[in-house]
């Protein structure tokens, strides 16, 4: 079956648009997440989903970042207001359950001018 | 600090040596998980251990842990230059989940 997708795979915007990120899960799993991974960093958790519904949303950055997960399935994240410190590796998974393997998307990669 | 840390940062090794990175965590986990990312691909999961496990193996792959003192390691075994990449220890505390800064391992044919 086909694995977690993302799109756009790149994406470059000014600063000060609003951006609309998409992802995939594998069909069938409950748990999705968002990270985001700039340049030779490691990952940073943003959010989870379990189901339609995230139930801590502490780890967005700021009030501009927000997502949505629709269906069970699909889940977008969205950047308003865009920042040049945005710019990363949007990086999304999904699981069959929250805690268990997570299978890793393409990634969006983001520039922020 | 961050939940997840990784030791060594960079590893350089011949191909056929074994590769030790570990893993240190500081909250109670339900489990484990190493990941891989090699340079320009994505993330790839290698093994999941649970609270209640010791060990578990995985191929050339062996995974050790210690709820005790909060650690992990991970070791491949018989190295080749493919398994060049950057290693991450994930764990989850709560409603998040954490992946550490990885360990970068350089397999020299």
């Amino acid at each position: 079956g086909a694995g977690v997708s993302q799109s756009p795979s790149n994406k470059v915007t000014e600063k000060g648009k609003d951006v609309e990120l998409r992802c995939d899960p594998i069909s069938g799993h409950t748990a999705l997440y968002w990270y985001r991974q700039s340049l030779g960093q490691g990952l940073e958790f943003l959010i989870y989903f379990q189901g339609n519904s995230a139930p801590d949303k502490s780890g967005l950055p700021s009030d501009r970042f927000s997502a949505e997960r629709t269906g069970g399935s699909v889940s977008t994240l969205t950047i308003q207001r865009t920042q040049q410190e945005d710019s990363a590796v949007y990086l999304c998974a999904s699981s069959w359950e929250w805690r268990e393997t997570q299978y890793f998307g393409p990634g969006t990669r983001l520039l922020v001018l | 600090s961050q939940q997840g840390e990784e030791d060594p940062q960079a590893l350089s090794i011949q191909e056929g040596e074994n590769a030790t990175m570990n893993c240190s965590y500081k909250t109670s986990i339900n489990n484990l998980q190493w990941y891989r990312q090699n340079s320009g691909r994505g993330l790839v999961h290698l093994i999941l251990i649970r609270s209640n496990e010791r060990e578990k193996h995985s191929g050339r792959l062996r995974v050790t842990l210690d709820t005790s003192k909060k650690s992990s390691s991970l070791l491949i075994t018989a190295s080749r230059a493919a398994d060049t990449a950057s290693y991450f220890c994930a764990t989850d505390t709560g409603n998040q989940f954490y992946f550490g800064t990885g360990t970068s391992l350089t397999v020299i044919p």
